[in-house]
């Protein structure tokens, strides 16, 4: 399978720990995507890389949240201390630069208690 | 631009008759319009996509249209058939930045037997 994938499917977890997503883009695309997607409502930007470069972040991004993408290749979304306004899918979507489709993977549900 | 507004927010059409969802966006700069198709359980799908220098675009039962002066966009289905059924969405680049994809917030369409 060459597509996006995202790891775990799900995730229920207790509020005030810490959960951390995992993303596979595909192998050529140069630019990942996070969004955060809840019932009823399109996907919303959280951020995005290009290469290992994190070139933007959401205003609406709290502190606790935190992104990476070593070498480029895959990337992990950290949320610390989760709340329960956390709850929802969290989405991954990789493109590469010479347009801006985006391919996304299945998505993460979080559940937070 | 950063507000895309999409409607109606459900749509219900008899199987064989066609759909269409409209959208509006804000920023005239924006050159690039996507649609994507969202199932139970999946990541958003692409569909159909524009550029602002045409004005529609077909692929097979699919079909986009832009009109740049009023800002706005629409997706046509014909020929429904009962896999059309799922969340569709708009979506255009961000004012702030062109890698930025802001969605509209979906319309849930319901195929009728």
């Amino acid at each position: 399978d060459t597509g996006v994938s995202q790891d775990p499917r799900h995730k229920i977890t207790k509020r005030g720990q810490n959960v951390t997503f995992r993303c596979d883009p595909i192998s050529e695309h140069n630019r990942l995507y996070w969004y955060r997607q809840t019932l009823g409502q399109g996907p919303e930007f959280l951020t995005y890389f290009q290469n290992e470069a994190q070139l933007e972040k959401s205003r609406l991004l709290s502190d606790r949240f935190s992104a990476e993408r070593p070498k480029g290749s895959f990337s992990t979304l950290e949320i610390q201390r989760t709340e329960q306004g956390d709850s929802a899918m969290y989405l991954c979507a990789s493109s590469s630069t010479a347009n801006e489709k985006l391919f996304f993977g299945s998505g993460t549900q979080l559940s937070v208690l | 631009g950063e507000n895309v507004e999409q409607h109606p927010s459900t749509l219900s059409v008899q199987e064989g008759d066609s759909a269409v969802i409209k959208c509006t966006y804000s920023d005239s700069a924006s050159n690039y319009f996507p649609w994507y198709k969202q199932e139970l359980g999946k990541g958003p799908q692409l569909i159909i996509d524009i550029r602002s220098n045409v004005g529609e675009k077909k692929d097979q039962r699919i079909a986009v249209t832009l009109n740049k002066t009023a800002k706005h966009f629409s997706l046509h289905i014909t020929e429904t058939q009962p896999e059309d059924s799922a969340v569709y969405f708009c979506a255009a680049p961000s004012y702030s930045s062109a890698s930025k994809i802001i969605f509209g917030s979906g319309t849930r369409l319901s195929i009728r037997p």
